[in-house]
């Protein structure tokens, strides 16, 4: 099993909707995780950390639920400048490891 | 955040050739940068962890005679991609760690695409 696994999707989200996606972990003892933004061809993009049981940002909200091993990320009001490749990152002794991405297509 | 750049931002080469990639920070001191390479449709995964004024810690798997990392200063680590064979050829991705109290985030550099020919 992967340490770190994501839905490849596509999500395909009218605009202005909300979507949610998960990204889960195998190791229990993880601290910290990250969401970056990656667009095509693009580096990622820094989008929330997360240290304890979750993480709000504007649009964005980020759930860790340490129970099930799993975080979430969610986009309200979705804009089509949303589109992109969603990828979680857990820290693991101080080193990023990351899933291989949810991909969000955000349509008018 | 903070900027992490990086150079060359594309680079086509024949077989057997050398590359040189650039990581730096701009606007601080990363004491800790790490060389990430993504295939496509793949994730990023972390090749090695560069130490300022030490040895770089690689990942298994990876070879540290082909792949030569220098972080000879507090904002430049560079990676050379030693005889490249077009099975190197990939997105090479730098970040460098910043830390804020008990926090630490990791910003990326733009990437260097990597073809050979």
């Amino acid at each position: 099993r992967k340490e770190v696994e994501q839905d490849p999707g596509p999500f395909n989200v009218p605009e202005g909707a909300t979507v949610a996606f998960n990204c889960t972990y195998s190791n229990s003892a993880s601290q910290s995780f990250f969401w970056y933004r990656q667009d095509c061809r693009k580096e990622p993009k820094l989008l929330m950390s997360v240290y304890s049981s979750g993480n709000e940002d504007g649009r964005f909200t980020a759930q860790l639920n340490r129970a099930s091993q799993y975080i979430s990320l969610l986009i309200r009001d979705s804009k089509l400048s949303d589109s992109a490749t969603y990828l979680c990152a857990r820290n693991s002794w101080g080193k990023l490891q990351f899933g291989a991405g949810t991909q969000v297509v955000v349509t008018p | 955040g903070a900027v992490v750049s990086q150079h060359p931002s594309r680079v086509i080469c024949k077989s057997g050739t050398s590359v040189k990639i650039e990581c730096r920070s701009l606007d601080f001191q990363a004491t800790t940068m790490f060389w990430y390479r993504q295939f496509p449709k793949q994730s990023l995964m972390l090749m090695a962890t560069s130490n300022e004024g030490s040895k770089a810690t690689y990942e298994q798997g990876v070879e540290k005679d082909k792949f030569l990392i220098n972080h000879a200063s507090l904002t430049l680590s560079t990676l050379t991609v030693t005889s490249a064979h077009p099975e190197d050829s990939s997105f090479y991705i730098c970040s460098a760690r910043v830390r804020g109290g008990n926090q630490e985030t990791q910003y990326f550099g733009p990437g260097t695409r990597l073809l050979v020919l």
